[in-house]
């Protein structure tokens, strides 16, 4: 069985204060590592999908990494707008394409 | 190019009544999910659908929840009965190639 841990389960940060969020995954033949960002009364926004230990992606402020048991999301000098729920995903190697979530950084950043 | 389209946006009903969401996918995506959220916790797959097709119920609580998937574009996704513990979020996402996930706003479901 597929399973997502996600670290913290919180966050508040100051504008401008540099950090990271953790995601561990635990996947039979991973296909896709999924990043996604929950605004309040919103769904999942898509933000990066990583394939390969080693790969790196960025978005503005945000980079995610991979390695073969986790992936971090670096967010670099924040701003208040990125305060949001942050969601980590996995895509199995089974036939289904579901992705198994975990239950997410809830991240403030206050000005 | 719009969205995923969900309707209500919102549901109040007792328990052991039933309740039916509405999803609209994006035009042309032949994979549709229906996820369930219940609050402080992720997304849990509930369905899949290729297509008019279902791919995978493994999670769905067959002796309470159907869905299907009309011609291959719209779903409905039904509770009878509800019971409290099925207050959630209902998302419904849809996908062209299986990796592309855009998910809509959701149905909040509140049983009393």
């Amino acid at each position: 069985e597929d399973q997502v841990t996600q670290s913290p389960e919180a966050l508040r940060l100051q504008e401008g204060e540099s950090s990271s969020l953790n995601c561990s995954y635990t996947v039979s033949g991973l296909r896709g590592l999924f990043w996604y960002r929950q605004d309040p009364g919103k769904g999942p926004e898509f933000l990066f999908t990583l394939y390969s230990a080693g790969e790196e992606k960025e978005k503005e402020r945000l980079k995610a990494t991979l390695t073969k048991k986790e992936s971090f999301l670096h967010i670099t000098a924040p701003k208040p707008e990125d305060s949001a729920t942050y969601l980590c995903a996995v895509q199995g190697g089974g036939g289904a394409d579901g992705l198994t979530f975990g239950k997410g950084t809830h991240l403030i950043i206050q000005p | 190019e719009a969205g995923v389209a969900q309707s209500p946006r919102y549901k109040i009903i007792e328990k052991r009544q039933s309740v039916a969401f509405w999803c609209n996918p994006i035009s042309g995506h032949a994979t549709l999910y229906w996820y369930q959220q219940i609050l402080g916790q992720g997304p849990k797959l509930l369905i899949q659908f290729q297509n008019n097709g279902v791919v995978d119920d493994s999670q769905l609580p067959k002796d309470r929840f159907s869905a299907e998937r009309l011609k291959g574009v719209d779903s409905t996704l039904k509770i009878q009965p509800a019971k409290l513990e099925d207050s959630a979020v209902y998302l419904c996402a849809s996908s062209e190639d299986h990796y592309g996930y855009t998910f809509g706003s959701g149905t909040r479901l509140t049983v009393v």
